[in-house]
Order: structure tokens, then C-alpha cells, then sequence
């Protein structure tokens, strides 16, 4: 069975703190690890993609890195707008028939609150 | 261009109760997924379809039923609606398989476009 475990389960910040959040996975055969936010009351937004351990990516101030167990979404000199719950999930490997039809398992989420 | 749209946004059933919770993609997306997440649980997979016509379980199913006649909906059902379905609902949608590698396109890699989710309540 695929599992994602994510820490801390949340996490507050002074506005211009570094800080990294976690995400350890277990799966049958990674095909993608992704990082999604969601702001409070909405739906889930996509920030990365990350494919195989060594990959990283970058966006603003988020930087995403990949290992063979674990992953790190890096924030640097984090902003108040920065404030969101942040998830991670895994898509398995390839099922019979070729493919794995984009289903994924979340972790549970890290609660990110970065203070002005 | 609206994305997924989710309706209704709130709702509160009675015990037993039947009600279906919409869906719909304007982005011509084959994959569509419904989710449903718990407070300090991950998102857990309801059913999922690849396209008009064909759906599957996923992790969750029990109580619920899906349908896809369409591209562009994807409508699930609650039927005899319990307190343990009390949560909040995605629906979510993807062109193809989200994970697969396009050295083209958006380096940042391809991803579920989700609704605003449905907040149900069973009383």
C-alpha cells in the first residue's frame, strides 16, 4: 500500500524565515511525486511535478527537491501571501493494462502560517 | 474558461437521505476524479474515470456511485447518506495522465485542476 507522511504538521514562520517542509513517501514504483496548496475554503492548486530522486524545481520563492524516500518543498524568505496548507501525493506505477490512470495518494497536509 | 465547477457549494442531508454532488470540465479533460478529504486526513480517492463511458473505484467507494455519459461531467451520487460521509468533496480533472513526463511544454509538470470542493454535512 502507497503511504505519504508529511511534517510538521504545521508550521509557523516569521516573514523572511527559511524553512523546509517534509514529505516521505512509500510506493510501488514512484511515476511522479507532486506538491500542490490549497488556501483555506478552496480547492487544491498544482505547484510541481517531480519525477525522478536528484530533480529539482523552482518556483518563486519554492524550491522542490526529490529523493528516493523523501521530498523537501524549500521555502525561502517566505511572505504572509505564503500562508496555505501545502500537500503532497504520489502517483504509483504502472498498472496492468500500461498505464496508472493519474491516481494519487495525499498526504495528510503541512499547515504553513507565516506571520508579518 | 471556468475550469471545474462544483455544485452545490454547501449542503446538509438527513440520515438516509439521497443527494448528487456535480462536476463539470470545460477543458475537454479525459480524466476526471473525485476525491474526499477529512480534517487531518489526505484527500482519499472516491472513483475516478479516464472517459465518457468508463469508470473505476478507487479507495473509498463504498456508499457513493459515479457516472460519466460525457466529457464533461462526472456527477456522484450518495445514496442512503450516512454521518461518516460528513466531509468535503473534489472533483478534479486532468487532460491525461498527470505524471507523464513532456520534455515540451510547462517545466514545472502537469497536474490535477481542482474544484472548489462541496461541504456536506449528514445530520
Amino acid at each position: 500500500e502507497d503511504q505519504v507522511t508529511q511534517s510538521p504538521e504545521a508550521l509557523r514562520l516569521q516573514e523572511g524565515e527559511s524553512s523546509s517542509l517534509n514529505c516521505s513517501y512509500t510506493v510501488s514504483g514512484l511515476r511522479g511525486l507532486f506538491w500542490y496548496r490549497q488556501d483555506p475554503g478552496k480547492g487544491p492548486e498544482f505547484l510541481f511535478t517531480l519525477y525522478s530522486a536528484g530533480e529539482e524545481k523552482e518556483k518563486e520563492r519554492l524550491k522542490a527537491t526529490l529523493t528516493k524516500k523523501e521530498s523537501f518543498l524549500h521555502i525561502t524568505a517566505p511572505k504572509p501571501e505564503d500562508s496555505a496548507t501545502y500537500l503532497c501525493a504520489v502517483q504509483a506505477g504502472v498498472e496492468a493494462g500500461g498505464t496508472s490512470y493519474g491516481k494519487l495518494t495525499f498526504g495528510q497536509g503541512t499547515i504553513l502560517t507565516v506571520h508579518p | 474558461n471556468a475550469g471545474v465547477t462544483q455544485t452545490p457549494k454547501f449542503r446538509i442531508l438527513k440520515i438516509g437521505q439521497s443527494m448528487t454532488l456535480q462536476c463539470t470540465q470545460d477543458m475537454n479533460h479525459n480524466y476526471m476524479y473525485w476525491y474526499r478529504q477529512d480534517p487531518g486526513m489526505g484527500l482519499k480517492l472516491i472513483y475516478y474515470s479516464v472517459g465518457a463511458g468508463i469508470t473505476d473505484k478507487g479507495e473509498v467507494p463504498n456508499g457513493y456511485n459515479v457516472s460519466r455519459s460525457t466529457t464533461e461531467d462526472f456527477p456522484l451520487r450518495l445514496e442512503l447518506a450516512a454521518p461518516s460521509q460528513t466531509s468535503v468533496y473534489f472533483c478534479a480533472s486532468s487532460y491525461r495522465d498527470p505524471a507523464l513526463f513532456t520534455r515540451r511544454g510547462n517545466n514545472l509538470g502537469n497536474g490535477y485542476t481542482f474544484g472548489s470542493g462541496t461541504r456536506l454535512t449528514v445530520v
